[in-house]
């Protein structure tokens, strides 16, 4: 199992320019989440889906979009990137009251 | 409000002593309890957790962590640290009602003097 990928690690954007951040576990996980960390806040919760077709709304959410077409990938949409969206993302997965394994994170600079 | 609180921004122990790291959390419900581990510039790595029964955790790492209800904390311990324990160690928190959600806690940055 190669458990949770995430490319690209490393990504510099522009102000205004699109981009999405790829997503995918081969651990037949139902639960997937998308995780900002900034310096001095742990981790952030954006977004998470509970499974094909569902998602939801997690503390950060603005600016970002998400959809789950499969139990694999989550892709993480930054619509217009913003100077205060330069962070590193973590995406996680796992089944439903257990633990959560988390990918390497793309490290994203907005300039 | 959910919270997960880790007093100790940074530690500095000497190799060989013994590690302590806080966490305090505020909920309602009786939560699922974690600890993760981030080396320099790689992802999270689960230490231990706590769902239900004993209340005193067996990690990798020679880790351990007491989940003790009346203070509302999970604290992370290592009789003997190595040099290779310096990282970046977070508490996290979640509740069976919230499915998987994660709060983090803002984080404890370990340094080890030889």
């Amino acid at each position: 199992n190669a458990g949770v990928t995430q490319t690209p690690k490393f990504q510099v954007l522009k102000t205004g320019q699109s981009m999405t951040l790829q997503c995918a576990q081969d651990m037949n996980h139902e639960y997937m989440s998308w995780y900002r960390q900034d310096p001095g806040m742990g981790l952030r919760l954006i977004h998470y889906s509970v499974g094909a077709g569902i998602t939801d709304q997690g503390e950060v959410p603005n600016g970002y979009n998400v959809s789950r077409s499969t139990t694999e990938d989550f892709p993480l949409r930054l619509l217009s990137a913003a100077p205060s969206q330069t962070s590193v993302y973590f995406c996680a997965s796992g089944n439903s009251g257990h633990e959560q394994y988390f990918g390497p994170g793309t490290r994203l600079t907005v300039t | 409000a959910q919270s997960v609180t880790q007093p100790d921004i940074h530690i500095t122990v000497s190799e060989g002593a013994s590690l302590e790291l806080r966490c305090n959390y505020s909920y309602g419900a009786t939560p699922y309890l974690f600890w993760y581990v981030q080396s320099p510039g790689q992802g999270l790595q689960l230490l231990l957790k706590y769902f239900s029964g004993d209340t005193l955790v067996q990690g990798i790492k020679g880790f351990e962590a007491e989940f003790k209800r009346s203070q509302s904390s999970f604290n992370l311990r290592k009789p003997s640290v190595h040099w290779s324990d310096a990282a970046e160690y977070f508490c996290a928190v979640g509740f069976k009602a919230a499915g998987n959600k994660l709060t983090f806690g803002g984080g404890t940055r370990v340094l080890v003097k030889p």
